[in-house]
């Protein structure tokens, strides 16, 4: 079955301090790889999408990358509003139609 | 441009009561999607469509019903309601050509 898988559940940055947050996936014939960001309280918001292993995209101190069993999501120099959860997701084909499976997020809190 | 549209944003239950909640996009997308996210669980899909007229099971479709008459508007009906839907409720929607979700704010429904 396929399966998204996010690493660490929850990560705790002082202000300034760089890290990535990891998922993984189980998927045959990955057709996208997708990161969103959820604010509390707030439905998640559309950051990244990835097509192919070693694509790379960026977005102020984000930075998304792919590789062929995994994605990372790099947070430099995280800013107190970079914190939120952040979920990835992958395309599943059923019944003729795609879906996104979602992994179960990350929360990252940012202390200035 | 108001994108997905759900209300209410709060509800409060009784087991056995039934309700509806109403989901709108004004974005002319023809995929849209019901899913539930329990604490430390994700978002799990219960319903979705990918047109109008047209509606399909999700991985958690039990207790639960759907409709799409037009394009625009896709609600989702509780039907005797349980404990176990207790949950915060996301509808969402997309293009044909990608796989971009755009979110609703959700719906928190506590069933009592």
């Amino acid at each position: 079955e396929d399966q998204v898988t996010q690493s660490p559940e929850a990560l705790r940055l002082q202000e300034g301090e760089s890290s990535s947050l990891n998922c993984s996936y189980t998927v045959s014939g990955l057709r996208g790889l997708f990161w969103y960001r959820q604010d509390p309280g707030k439905g998640p918001e559309f950051l990244f999408t990835l097509y192919s292993a070693g694509e790379e995209k960026e977005k102020e101190r984000l930075k998304a990358t792919l590789t062929k069993k995994e994605s990372f999501l790099h947070i430099t120099a995280p800013k107190p509003e970079d914190s939120a959860t952040y979920l990835c997701a992958v395309p599943r084909t059923q019944g003729g139609s795609e879906k996104l499976v979602f992994g179960k997020g990350t929360k990252l809190t940012v202390n200035p | 441009n108001a994108g997905v549209t759900q209300t209410p944003k709060f509800r409060i239950l009784k087991i056995g009561q039934s309700m509806t909640l109403q989901c709108t996009q004004d974005m002319n997308h023809n995929y849209m999607y019901w899913y539930r996210q329990d604490p430390g669980m994700g978002l799990k899909l219960i319903y979705y469509s990918v047109g109008a007229g047209i509606t399909d099971k999700g991985e958690v479709p039990n207790g639960y019903n759907v409709s799409r008459s037009t394009t625009e508007d896709f609600p989702l009906r509780l039907e005797l309601a349980a404990p176990s839907q207790t949950s915060v409720y996301f509808c969402a929607s997309r293009t044909l050509n990608t796989g971009e979700l755009f979110f609703g704010e959700g719906s928190r429904l506590t069933v009592l």
